[in-house]
C-alpha cells in the first residue's frame, strides 16, 4: 500500500495564477484533511472531508476550494494564489471508526511558494 | 479563544536521559488528545493517544499523561537516543471527533 500520496512534491507560482494539489490514498478512509504548516505555527486545517461528495471549512478556509469526488481523492484549488499561501500543505486520512479518535494518516507534504 | 501550547524552543539533552516535553492547551476540553513525531520534509506519524479518563499510557520507551485539571499533556521519553531527535507534536481532538488541532511542535535534539 502507498499509504497517503501528495502531487506534486514541489511547485512555484507567481501572485495570481491558480494551482490544484491532489491527494489520494489507498486505504479506504472515509475521512481526508487538508492542513497549512508555517513556521513556528503548527499545522492549521483548511478543509476537510467525511465522505465522497462532502465537504467541509476547517480553521483557515479563506483563498482555498476543495473537492471529494472520489472517495481516495481529495483536491486542493487555489483560485488565485497569493505570497500568504506561501507554505507546506499536508494531506491526511483517517478511517470511520467507533469513537472517531483514532489517528490520522499523513502524506508528504508540497512545498509551495508564490512570488 | 482556544490555545494549545508547546515549548518553541528546542530541547535539548544527552543521549540515555529521559526527554520530556510539555502540551497546555486553554479554552478547551477535549476527551481525547494525540501525539505525533515529525521528521524534518516529512509528514506527522502517529505516536499515542490518552483519553480523559486515562491518567497515564505507555508504548515501549514512550509515556504520556493527560491532566484535565491542569490542562496539560506531558510526553516522555526514557532512555532517550540520537534517533528520537525530530519535532514532537501534540493535537486536541474535538467534540464531534472529527477534527484534531495542533500545537506548534516541540524541537527534541538528542546528543551521543
Amino acid at each position: 500500500n502507498a499509504g497517503v500520496t501528495q502531487t506534486p512534491k514541489f511547485r512555484v507560482l507567481k501572485t495570481g495564477q491558480s494551482m490544484t494539489l491532489l491527494c489520494a490514498q489507498d486505504m479506504n478512509h472515509e475521512y481526508m484533511y487538508w492542513y497549512r504548516q508555517d513556521p513556528g505555527m503548527g499545522l492549521r486545517l483548511i478543509h476537510y472531508s467525511v465522505g465522497e461528495g462532502t465537504t467541509a471549512k476547517g480553521e483557515v478556509p479563506d483563498g482555498y476550494n476543495v473537492s471529494r469526488l472520489k472517495k481516495q481523492n481529495f483536491l486542493l484549488g487555489l483560485e488565485s494564489a497569493a505570497p500568504s499561501q506561501t507554505s507546506v500543505y499536508f494531506c491526511a486520512s483517517r478511517p470511520r471508526l467507533a469513537g472517531g479518535y483514532n489517528e490520522q494518516f499523513f502524506g508528504p507534504g508540497t512545498r509551495l511558494t508564490v512570488l | 479563544s482556544q490555545k494549545i501550547e508547546q515549548n518553541s524552543e528546542a530541547l535539548n539533552i544527552q543521549e540515555g536521559k529521559t526527554a520530556t516535553l510539555t502540551c497546555n492547551y486553554t479554552n478547551y476540553s477535549p476527551a481525547y488528545l494525540q501525539w505525533y513525531r515529525q521528521d524534518p520534509g516529512r509528514g506527522p506519524v502517529f505516536l499515542l493517544l490518552i483519553r480523559e479518563n486515562e491518567k497515564e499510557k505507555r508504548k515501549e520507551r514512550l509515556k504520556v499523561t493527560f491532566d484535565t485539571t491542569l490542562k496539560q499533556s506531558l510526553f516522555h521519553i526514557t532512555a532517550s537516543q540520537p534517533a528520537d531527535s525530530a519535532t514532537y507534536l501534540c493535537a486536541l481532538i474535538n467534540n464531534a471527533g472529527n477534527m484534531l488541532t495542533f500545537g506548534g511542535g516541540t524541537r527534541l535534539m538528542v546528543k551521543p
